[in-house]
Formats: structure tokens, sequence, C-alpha cells
């Protein structure tokens, strides 16, 4: 148990549809990351939240993916319009004081 | 920007010893972090190096020179379910949100 769970576990979806992940801290964190990992490489850095701030983003959240963490508990990361190239597992960190991120389980998104 | 080299893949006999490199070249260094995956799992963190020299942590050890740009992990006793994915990830600058960069994995199996 990592602390973090993630919703869904997996997702179909049609290119051009929208689709929402949702990363659920079990205990209050204030740091959580979002990261993307495709096949054979190591997770991407997308997003980074402190409470409900949005701190940092990467260049690879393009205009179509947006991320949120409304109360500073769960947060949500929306893909608008998928592309094929957008199949994915998407993951949810949190992150102590010292840097150490813990993964949740995951999101695999496959875009047909 | 960041650029984080490990070896793709390694093959070691159960029981033995094995060494994990990794090597970077950062703009900005603070620290140095192992992590474990399974196929189809989200990675699991191992260790965290910020200082030069060997961190145990029972069959896992890490050491990091940053003079040298250089890490590696060393496991022990290896074990059947040893057999995974190791990532070799970097820690930005502070202030840079902690994100972590990662290598794109060594894919360690381990045999009979």
């Amino acid at each position: 148990d990592t602390g973090v769970s993630q919703d869904p576990r997996h997702k179909i979806t049609k290119r051009g549809q929208n689709v929402t992940f949702r990363c659920d801290p079990i205990s209050e964190h204030n740091r959580l990351y979002w990261y993307r990992q495709t096949l054979g490489q190591g997770p991407e850095f997308l997003t980074y939240f402190q409470n409900e701030a949005q701190l940092e983003k990467s260049r690879l959240l393009s205009d179509r993916f947006s991320a949120e963490r409304p109360k500073g508990s769960f947060s949500t990361l929306e893909i608008q319009r998928t592309e094929q190239g957008d199949s994915a597992m998407y993951l949810c960190a949190w992150g102590n004081p010292d840097g150490e991120q813990y993964f949740g389980p995951g999101t695999r998104l496959t875009v047909t | 920007g960041q650029n984080i080299d490990q070896p793709t893949e390694m093959t070691a006999t159960e029981g033995a010893i094995v060494q994990i490199n990794c090597t970077y070249q950062t703009s900005g260094f603070n620290g140095l972090f192992w992590y474990q995956q399974h196929a189809g799992e989200a990675p699991t963190f191992l260790s965290y190096n910020v200082l030069d020299g060997l961190e145990e942590k029972g069959r896992f050890s890490s050491f990091l020179s940053r003079s040298k740009g250089y890490s590696y992990l060393l496991l022990k006793e290896l074990q059947m379910k040893d057999s995974a994915s190791y990532l070799c990830a970097v820690r930005d600058i502070p202030g840079g949100g902690n994100k972590l960069t990662f290598g794109t994995g060594t894919q360690l199996k381990v045999e009979l």
C-alpha cells in the first residue's frame, strides 16, 4: 500500500473522446504529482501540486491536458480530444519533504 | 536539461550479486533515487542518495558520486522475484517542486 489510489485502473476510449482520471491520496499529503509512462520508457513528469496550487507544469502538458486539485486532497487529470499518442500509463504520486515519491497503481489509457 | 543513462538489460543468476549503473548529466541536482518496477505495475521506491557514499537497505544498496555524476544499485542474494525494471531518477533543484527525471530503466532478468 503506497498511500494513493487511482481510478479507473484501465480506460479504453476512442480517438477524439475526453477522459478524466482521479487520484486519491489515502491520507492528506501536501505534494501530489502526475507522471506519464509509455512502454519501455521511464515515467515523465506532467505536473505538480502543493495543496491545491498547481505549481509546475511540463511542456508535455499540452492545451488538451488539464489537472486540478480543488480542495488539496484528491486530484483529477483530464485529457480532451484524445489522440492515439496519449495511450500510456498515467501515474499519480505523493511526495514527502525529503523528496521521496510514492506512486499509485496507475491508470492505463488505450486510445483506439 | 537532464540526461540519464542506464543499461537497457542485464541478466544475473539467482543467489548472485548484480550492480546496475546509472550516469547522469543534469542542470541541477538534489538527490538520486532508485525505483523497482515489475511489469504492469507502478514503480516502487527503493532508495535515495543525496550525499556521496553508500546507503544500505537489506539486500539493496545504492552508491552515489556527485563529482562523477554516477550512481549504482547493488542487489545481493538475488531472488527470482527481483526480475524487474530498475529505474534511476534525479531530483530537480530545490524550488523545482521535487519533480523526478527518470532514466529509461534497466530490465533485470534473474535466472536459475
